[in-house]
Formats: C-alpha cells, structure tokens, sequence
C-alpha cells in the first residue's frame, strides 16, 4: 500500500497570503496524484488532478506540481472561502488518500 | 447536471452487515466510469475502501477491507452498492461514493462527482 504523507497537519494564515501544502508518497506515485477540498460537513471536491491539471470550475489560484514521490499544492491567494481541509490522493496502485492538512484563518 | 445520490442514514448493530447504495443520474454511459466508496469516520480523514471500474465489473478493495467489504454494480438502474460486514462501533463513519471517468488506462480514475454521503453508525 503506497503511503501520503501531508505536511503540515495545520497551516495558519490570513486571506490574501500564499499556502504552500506538502505531499510525500511512501513509493513514487509517477503524476497520478490529486488533490481535493473538503469543508464540514460537505462532500470532498476535486481541485488537481495527474499532479497539475486543474478539475472544471477550479480557480487559477490553485495549481499542484511534482512528481514522484513529492508534490506542492498552492494556494497563491488565499480567499475567505478556501479555508477548508486539504487531501492529496494517489491512484497509481489503487487509490489512498493522505492524512489532510487543515488550512486555517490566523 | 450528473449526479450521484445515495441512500439514507442506518443504525447498525455490531456483528451485522450494512449495504448502501449509489445511483447515477444526469447522464453520461454508466460502464464508462469507475465508482469508489471513501469512508470518514468522525472528525477523521478519508479512507479508500475499495472501487468497480464498471466495464470489468470486478471490484478492488483496501488493505484494511479485503474481508468484509464487497462492492457491486447494477448497469440497469445505474446504481451501485457497498456492503460491510461485521460491523464494530469503529464503522460508525459517513460513507461516500465517489466517480471519475475511466480513460482505458488500467488506472482508478481521479474522482470528481461525489455522492452526498450517508453516515452508518454502529452501536449495540
């Protein structure tokens, strides 16, 4: 089973700064690595998939890059509406998630 | 608007089974996507337990599932199913189900349509 690692578990900020969200694979991954939204009580949303492809809809101040076994999410613009739970999901062999990274208002 | 709505609330107790179904609606060939089922358990992270990729019909399932949980598909009402087994109070979670576009690639697709959710609370 390929293991996520996120980091950090918590990232405090203030709307307007820059989230950068860490995801480390336990065995490379190639680009098959995703990321996805949740906010309480809503149902996951898919942001970035294969890496750095933004899913329909998504703002372009999400973007995702890496490869292998490391890979960035970031936010370059926080709004009031992005605070929320991050993930990052692997589907190279079968799918696992990572253990999400909290981004919260300062 | 393609959607996935899945069944309501269940109270289970320990020992028994729970199975919870997904159906597809809005469009879209039923056999071209592959169907996941993710759990949350409270105030926790997402959990993969297993998924169809509904042109082979056979299922995948997670190291941690492996034994109890069986997933199923029905092309005629586009609607698929989970089942758990042997249910302990550490099932007590919101089960979702998740789908994505099959590309032919042998992968999982990334999942981008989910279900509403349907928590399953295990309590004797």
């Amino acid at each position: 089973e390929i293991v996520l690692t996120q980091s950090p578990a918590t990232l405090s900020l203030s709307p307007g700064e820059r989230a950068t969200l860490s995801c480390r694979a336990s065995q490379s991954v190639s680009r098959y690595l995703a990321w996805y939204q949740q906010k309480p009580g809503q149902a996951p949303r898919l942001l970035i998939y294969d890496a750095s492809n933004r899913a329909t809809g998504i703002p372009a101040r999400f973007s995702g890059s890496g490869s292998g076994t490391d890979f960035t999410l970031t936010i370059s613009s926080l709004e009031p509406e992005d605070f929320a739970v991050y993930y990052c999901q692997q589907r190279s062999h079968w799918l696992s998630f990572g253990g999400g990274t909290k981004v919260e208002i300062k | 608007q393609e959607q996935l709505m899945q069944s309501g609330a269940e109270v289970k107790k320990p020992g028994s089974s729970v199975k919870v179904s997904c159906k597809a609606s809005g469009g879209g060939t039923f056999s071209n996507y592959a169907i996941s089922w993710v759990r949350q358990a409270p105030g926790q992270g997402l959990e993969w337990m297993g998924g169809i990729i509904l042109v082979f019909v056979t299922a995948n399932y997670g190291q941690n599932f492996q034994d109890r949980v069986t997933i199923t598909a029905d092309e005629s009402t586009s609607t698929t199913y989970m089942e758990l087994s042997s249910l302990r109070s550490e099932d007590t979670a919101v089960y979702y189900c998740a789908r994505g576009h099959y590309d032919s690639s042998g992968y999982f697709p990334p999942l981008d349509s989910w279900g509403q959710g349907t928590l399953v609370t295990v309590s004797s």
